[in-house]
Formats: C-alpha cells, structure tokens, sequence
C-alpha cells in the first residue's frame, strides 16, 4: 500500500525563526512530489518536484526532494504569522496519471 | 476563468439520503478529482477521471459514484448518505501528470 507521511505533525514558532517540514514516501511508480499551502480554504500549490527539477525555491521557502531517501523537505526561512498554515506534501505516479496521493499535513503555527 | 467552482458551499443531510456534489472547470483540463479532508488525516483520493468517460477508483470510493460526460464537469453522487461521510469535500483538476493541481473551494457536508 502507498504511504506519504509528514513530520511533525504540528509545530509551534515565533516569527523570525526557520522550519523544516519533512515528507517521506514509500510508493511504487513514483513521477513526482507536491507541495501545498492550506489555510482557511483551499490548498494552493506551491512546488512540484521531479526527477529533472529537485530543487525548487520561492521567495522564502524551499524545497528539496532526496529521491534516494524518498523524501523531501519544505524549509521556510524568517517565519511570518501569514505562514500559519496546513503544509500538504502528494506524490504523482507514472502510471495512475491521475492519482495523487497526500500526507496527512504539518500544522505550523506563527506566533508574533 | 472561474477556475475549479463547487455548489453547494454547505449541505447538511440526514442518513439515508442521496445528495450530488457538483464541481466544474472552465480550464478545459483533462485530470479531475475528488477528494474528502478529516481532521489529521490529510486529502483522502475518492475517484478521479482522466478524461470525458474514463473514471478510476481512489483509497476511499465506497458510498460514492462519479460520472465524467463532459471535460467540464465532475459531479460525484453519495447514495446513501452515512455520519461516516460527514467530511469536507474537495474537487481539483490539472492539465495533466505533470502540472500543478487546483482546488475547488470545497463543500462541508455534514450527516445526521
């Protein structure tokens, strides 16, 4: 069975600091792995990372996808409370094309 | 362009009833799909269809149906509605395996 699990599961800071949110997958036939932002709503995406792109970077966060230790971190320099949010990571697969398959999400909470 | 829309926004059934999510796309994308949210678990995949006609089963299908005749639309029946499927309901769409995936705004359905 396909597992996409997320670490922590919450993490409390103060503005200013940095945060690494981790994703680790064991799934067969993997194409890609996908970031997303959720606060109040939606999930708005943020990076997808592939075998030709893993490395992605946005302003003041990061990722990075380690296709050997099947994971992948999210990294968010000088914290901000408009941060405060759902982080969703989700693998895409070669076959299966319209499938993904999320995390169960980081909550991080910015406090001023 | 509307992007993903959702109706209705809320929906409080009682067990046993039937009800049909509605969700389109004015993007002319290819890939759609359902999902529900519960808290700490994530997006759970319900079904997603890879074109007009061609629908697949996700992790938790059971209780739901889809249909896909148009590209537009994607609309996702519960037949008979249990306290289980109590949950937020997500619809997304991409153009394809390797595009970024957008969300609907979302349905919260609760079950009496």
């Amino acid at each position: 069975e396909d597992k996409v699990v997320q670490s922590p599961l919450s993490l409390v800071v103060h503005e200013g600091d940095t945060v690494t949110l981790n994703c680790s997958y064991e799934v067969t036939n993997f194409r890609s792995l996908l970031w997303y932002k959720q606060e109040k709503k939606a999930p708005t995406f943020l990076f997808m990372l592939t075998s030709s792109g893993i490395e992605k970077k946005s302003g003041r966060l990061s990722s990075i996808l380690d296709k050997k230790e099947l994971s992948s971190i999210l990294n968010i320099t000088a914290t901000q409370t408009g941060d405060s949010a759902i982080y969703l990571c989700a693998v895409g697969y070669i076959t299966s094309y319209g499938k993904l398959t999320f995390g169960q999400g980081t909550i991080l909470t910015v406090h001023p | 362009n509307a992007g993903v829309t959702q109706t209705p926004k809320f929906q409080v059934l009682k067990t046993g009833q039937s009800m049909t999510l509605q969700c389109a796309q004015d993007m002319n994308h290819e890939y759609m799909s359902w999902y529900r949210q519960d808290p700490g678990m994530g997006l759970r995949l319900i079904h997603y269809s890879v074109g007009a006609g061609i629908t697949d089963q996700g992790e938790v299908p059971n209780g739901y149906n889809v249909s896909r005749s148009t590209t537009e639309d994607f609309p996702l029946r519960l037949l008979s509605a249990a306290p289980s499927q109590t949950s937020v309901y997500f619809c997304a769409s991409r153009e394809g395996p390797v595009y970024e995936q957008y969300f609907g705004p979302g349905t919260r359905l609760t079950v009496t």
